[in-house]
């Protein structure tokens, strides 16, 4: 059975930064692209960043681009998203997401609160 | 970027009830859609991918239809652990977008 834990999320002033990590179990990792996908509390979901198996393929959303980069341990069985100068809007929850095309398998998520 | 509108919004239904919800595109995915469930405090999971085709474990009440632009969920006989919110997302290009939601409510 695929698992994926998120894990590094917290409270955060604005400009900060925080890393959070994702652990995958069940699944051949290294085999599958990764995503990172939020939902700022009470609203509607938003694709945040996309990493191929190999990492030679990264995709980022318009409003974290140059703030945040994806990256993946594929030894570890980890994903990863280092935000940095964080905003107000990026209070979410962050969740790990596998993907062919789709979003077929995605973590409990975590939750990132930027605020003063 | 590909703008995902779903209507409604929000729907009050009972159980036993047929219910469609509708996603448009804009501008043309062939069929590179899919349809999500997600209830409060819960991640999202996969229904239906490629427009039409069914996620395993997924029961056979839900399905997919459209092509282009324009794209519809229906649920054939609402059960009451059907009551959630619903999101279209495409996967034709990225950055990969979703549709606002659809909370479907318990008339």
């Amino acid at each position: 059975e695929v698992h994926l834990v998120e894990s590094g999320g917290g409270l955060v002033q604005p400009g900060g930064s925080l890393r959070l990590s994702c652990a995958a179990s069940g699944l051949t990792f290294s085999s599958y692209s990764m995503n990172w996908v939020r939902q700022a509390p009470g609203k509607g979901l938003e694709w945040v960043s996309y990493i191929s198996s190999s990492s030679s393929t990264i995709y980022y959303a318009d409003s974290v681009k140059g703030r945040f980069t994806i990256s993946r341990d594929n030894a570890k069985n980890s994903l990863y998203l280092q935000m940095n100068s964080l905003r107000d809007e990026d209070t979410a929850v962050y969740y790990c997401v596998r993907s062919g095309y789709y979003f077929d398998y995605w973590g409990q998520g975590t939750l990132v609160t930027v605020s003063s | 970027d590909i703008q995902m509108t779903q209507s409604p919004s929000s729907v009050s239904a009972s159980v036993g009830d047929r219910v469609t919800i509708t996603c448009r595109a804009s501008q043309g995915i062939s069929s590179w859609l899919a349809w999500y469930q997600q209830k409060p405090g819960k991640a999202p999971k996969l229904l239906i991918y490629a427009a039409s085709s069914l996620q395993s474990g997924v029961p056979s009440r839900f399905s997919g239809s459209g092509s282009g632009t324009d794209f519809t969920l229906t649920i054939s006989s609402l059960q009451s652990e059907d009551f959630a919110t619903y999101y279209c997302q495409q996967a034709n290009s990225f950055p990969y977008t979703f549709g606002q939601g659809t909370k479907l409510e318990i008339k």
